[in-house]
């Protein structure tokens, strides 16, 4: 089945600094990838996903990268804010399941 | 107008009981899940129902029991509770059949066994 690992486990950034996290998966089947962003003591929410015939998203401040070669894909958050602090997570779908990542606790200091 | 709800929000109960979560979307979404959050975060896909047939069933102990009354609706009983069933207990509803698409989760259920 579909394995999803998640890099860094935290990540501390400056106020307007950019944040990158990565997801490796492990089944060749998935074909969307989603990353849900979690705040303390909140449900998770959809930020961005990318399906596995495209390359890149964007989205304002947020954007993800898909190497589907390579099986990586990658969050990037750009002029970072407070209000970005939040568990991120990603997610990869084979077979009408998600599988979630471990998250990332991303904390923005002013 | 809440679009995926649950009750109860906590639920503190002592080892051996018995106890249910409910869940109702007002999406009309086909597929219904539930999520276990652990202590350590950790978001795991348990059960997935698409219009009240199960199709996924993960390795899940039989303590832990879905019903889907209809298609809106998906409940999770839960038999002789063991203190490693605390968690964050999540309902999230999808549109289509495959999965793929914005997972909606309802609040959660904050389960304590003591």
């Amino acid at each position: 089945g579909e394995n999803v690992e998640q890099h860094p486990s935290t990540l501390s950034v400056q106020e307007g600094d950019s944040a990158v996290i990565k997801c490796t998966y492990s089944d060749s089947a998935s074909n969307y990838f989603p990353w849900y962003k979690q705040e303390l003591g909140k449900r998770p929410q959809l930020i961005i996903d990318i399906r596995s015939n495209v390359g890149e998203k964007k989205d304002q401040r947020i954007a993800v990268t898909l190497n589907k070669t390579a099986k990586h894909f990658s969050l990037h958050i750009t002029e970072t804010q407070p209000e970005d602090s939040a568990v991120y997570f990603c997610a990869g779908l084979a077979f009408q399941k998600l599988v979630f990542g471990t998250g990332t606790r991303l904390l923005v200091s002013p | 107008d809440t679009a995926v709800s649950q009750t109860p929000k906590y639920l503190v109960t002592q080892m051996g009981n018995d106890k249910s979560i409910k869940c109702e979307q007002n999406l009309g979404h086909d597929t219904m899940y539930w999520y276990k959050q652990d202590s350590k975060k950790f978001l795991k896909i348990m059960f997935s129902y698409n219009n009240k047939e199960l199709i996924i069933n993960e390795t899940v102990p039989n303590r832990f029991s879905p019903k889907s009354p209809d298609k809106a609706h998906l409940n999770l009983h839960i038999n002789s509770l063991e203190l490693g069933d605390s968690a964050v207990y999540f309902c999230a509803s999808n549109p289509g059949t495959e999965g793929a698409g914005e997972q909606y989760f309802g609040p959660g259920t904050r389960l304590t066994v003591t």
